[in-house]
Parts: structure tokens; C-alpha cells; sequence
């Protein structure tokens, strides 16, 4: 199975701060079609699991575009520019090139 | 709007089974390829169950942890799926996302607790 890593585990912003997550996953996650199914999930306290990214860089519908993701083969990137109150949750990888379809453990945002 | 529903979660003895219900309402179920994915106390996310549309022969996957044991299944004309889970161990303790097209849409979740 592949293995999806993300740092930090945790991570304090201040309210208008950017952040940044890194996932790697531990082989090339670039599907025989040519596309690569790296996506990024994002879980508010007490909320069901809602994707804002998929395939890398596309922004699902109505995610504001502070958000944005980068990468390719093995390793990608969320960021957040100008990080804002609602943002503050658990943000997971998460791969669908291959099957069983794997998670990062989670990086939880939080308020400093 | 998309909805997922999931249903029939609850306290059960290892050993035991459960079956899972998720109605979904929204878009067309019958084209869609639906998954399970579990949530564990310690907040991992794991992906357990796909199935297939008709044109693909409603194929299903499993994680290797529960083949066997669960069984994935849908009723195109009710517009839903279900998770049937036997043999029950402590480790599935876990909240159960239904999910449209592995992670496009949540539903909210239910919670299945294995434990004597």
C-alpha cells in the first residue's frame, strides 16, 4: 500500500498568517492515464470530512482560492494564504492513484 | 444538493454483525461509484470499501483488513448503499463515512462501537 506522510503534525498560525502542509507519498502517485488523484481533505471539529482539492491543484466549488495546492510524483503541498478562523480544523492527504486508497495522518491547524 | 445519509451504527459484541445504510439524494446514484471510509478514535481516516456502477459490473475493492469479513452492496433504485459487517473485532470501532467517488462528498457519519 502507499504511504502517505504529512509534516508537521501540527501547526499554529496567527488569524492572517499563511501556512503550509507537506504530504509525500511513497511512490509516484502519477495514475497510467497521466493524471495524478492527490487530494485534500479538510475536517472541522465535529464535522464530517469535506475535499477541497483534487488532483493536485483543482479547487473544488466554492473553495476560496487562499487555498492552493501544489506537487508532483511524490511530493505536494497545501497552502493557505491569509489564514482565517474558519480554517482552523484538520487537513489530510490523501491518494486515489492506487488501490486501497490511503490518508496522511492529519496536520491540525490551530490558532496561535 | 448532495446528501448522504448513513444509518445503523451502534454498540455491537465482537464476533457480532452490523449492516451499515447510506441514502443519498442529489445526483445520480445510479452512475456513481460509492465508497466507505472509516474514521478510528485516534482520528486516522481509512478507506475500506469501493463499488462500481452498473456499466463497470458494480465491481467492488476492499482494504485488506476486512475482506471477508464486510461486504459493500447497492440498490440503484432506492439510491442507496450499505456495508454489511460481520465477524466484528474492536479494531473496527470507528466512524463510518459513506462517500461519493472516494472523497468528493461526506455524509455525516455513524459511529459502530465493537466491545464486549
Amino acid at each position: 500500500d502507499i504511504v502517505m506522510t504529512q509534516t508537521p503534525l501540527s501547526l499554529s498560525v496567527a488569524i492572517g498568517q499563511s501556512a503550509s502542509i507537506s504530504c509525500k507519498s511513497s511512490q509516484s502517485l502519477k495514475y497510467s492515464d497521466g493524471k495524478t488523484y492527490l487530494n485534500w481533505v479538510f475536517q472541522s471539529p465535529g464535522q464530517s470530512p469535506k475535499r477541497l482539492i483534487y488532483q493536485v491543484s483543482k479547487l473544488d466549488s466554492g473553495v476560496p482560492d487562499r487555498f492552493s495546492g501544489t506537487g508532483s510524483e511524490t511530493d505536494f503541498t497545501l497552502k493557505i494564504s491569509r489564514v482565517e478562523a474558519e480554517d482552523l480544523g484538520v487537513y489530510y492527504c490523501c491518494q486515489g492513484s492506487y488501490s486501497p486508497g490511503t490518508f496522511g495522518g492529519g496536520t491540525k491547524l490551530e490558532l496561535k | 444538493e448532495v446528501q448522504l445519509v448513513e444509518t445503523g451504527g451502534g454498540l455491537v459484541q465482537p464476533g457480532k454483525s452490523l449492516k451499515l445504510t447510506c441514502a443519498t439524494s442529489g445526483f445520480t446514484f445510479s452512475t456513481a461509484w460509492m465508497h466507505w471510509v472509516r474514521q478510528s478514535p485516534d482520528k486516522r481516516l481509512e478507506w475500506i470499501a469501493r463499488i462500481k456502477d452498473k456499466s463497470n459490473n458494480y465491481a467492488t475493492d476492499y482494504v485488506e483488513s476486512v475482506k471477508g469479513r464486510f461486504t459493500i452492496s447497492r440498490d440503484d433504485s432506492k439510491s442507496s448503499v450499505y456495508l454489511q459487517m460481520n465477524s466484528l473485532k474492536e479494531e473496527d470501532t470507528a466512524t463510518y463515512y459513506c462517500t461519493r467517488g472516494y472523497t468528493d462528498y461526506w455524509g455525516q457519519g455513524v459511529m459502530v462501537t465493537v466491545s464486549s
